[in-house]
């Protein structure tokens, strides 16, 4: 049973440019969201996707977008990267509808802009 | 508004020693709390969590209770191993839902000297 998986594990990027990183969630979750984890901090909620829709949101800006496919599946997109977007972004996946299920993480995408 | 702040760290221990970090809540209504643990360049896994106060969530060792009169969710474990070397996030979420947003700490790392 595959677990959270994310893609690609490292990017490199310049300021400027947009970025997708992709994400797919344990089998049998419908929901899935995204977090910006900066250097030494806790991770900050991004967004959450349910039924291919953007259900909430947190205190990112609209550079930051997202789009969930009809398997489930999630992309991030970031464009006009700055360098304070250089993060470990993490995706999480769940059940939208059931209640106490832990959420499961991928190991994310280590971003760097230069 | 809803947060949590853990001890800063490092916090560096012998093996078999006791462990306690402390995490303190602000949350408007009835949060759920969680504790995370993340490996040097893997994703979040949940360590444990606890639903309603005085419950107390164990696993691997590890206990936390939640204390609603304090506010507070400290993670302990009578025996340390270097196995245990890792960051540590105090988390709360204020849904049922599993698929509920998770505001987290700022994290706790945690080594743990032979």
């Amino acid at each position: 049973d595959a677990g959270v998986t994310q893609s690609p594990t490292h990017l490199i990027k310049t300021r400027g440019q947009q970025v997708t990183l992709r994400c797919s969630p344990k089998s049998g979750h419908d929901t899935v969201s995204w977090y910006q984890q900066a250097l030494g901090q806790g991770p900050q909620f991004i967004f959450q996707y349910y039924e291919e829709e953007e259900r909430q949101r947190g205190n990112f800006p609209d550079r930051f977008s997202g789009h969930q496919f009809p398997n489930y599946s999630s992309e991030l997109n970031v464009n006009a990267l700055l360098l304070g977007d250089s993060a470990l972004y993490l995706c999480a996946s769940s059940f939208y509808r059931i209640r106490n299920q832990p959420q499961h993480f991928g190991d994310g995408t280590r971003l760097s802009i230069l | 508004g809803n947060s949590v702040t853990q001890m800063e760290g490092p916090v560096t221990l012998s093996e078999e020693a006791f462990l306690t970090i402390n995490c303190t809540y602000t949350a408007t209504g009835y949060p759920s709390l969680f504790w995370y643990v993340q490996y040097p360049g893997e994703g979040l896994q949940l360590l444990l969590k606890a639903t309603k106060a005085d419950d107390k969530g164990s696993n691997k060792g590890f206990e936390a209770t939640y204390r609603k009169e304090t506010t507070s969710f400290h993670l302990e474990k009578g025996s340390v191993q270097v196995s245990d070397s890792a960051v540590y996030f105090c988390a709360l979420s204020l849904s049922y839902s599993s698929a509920s947003k998770i505001i987290f700490g700022s994290g706790t790392r945690l080594s743990i000297r032979p």
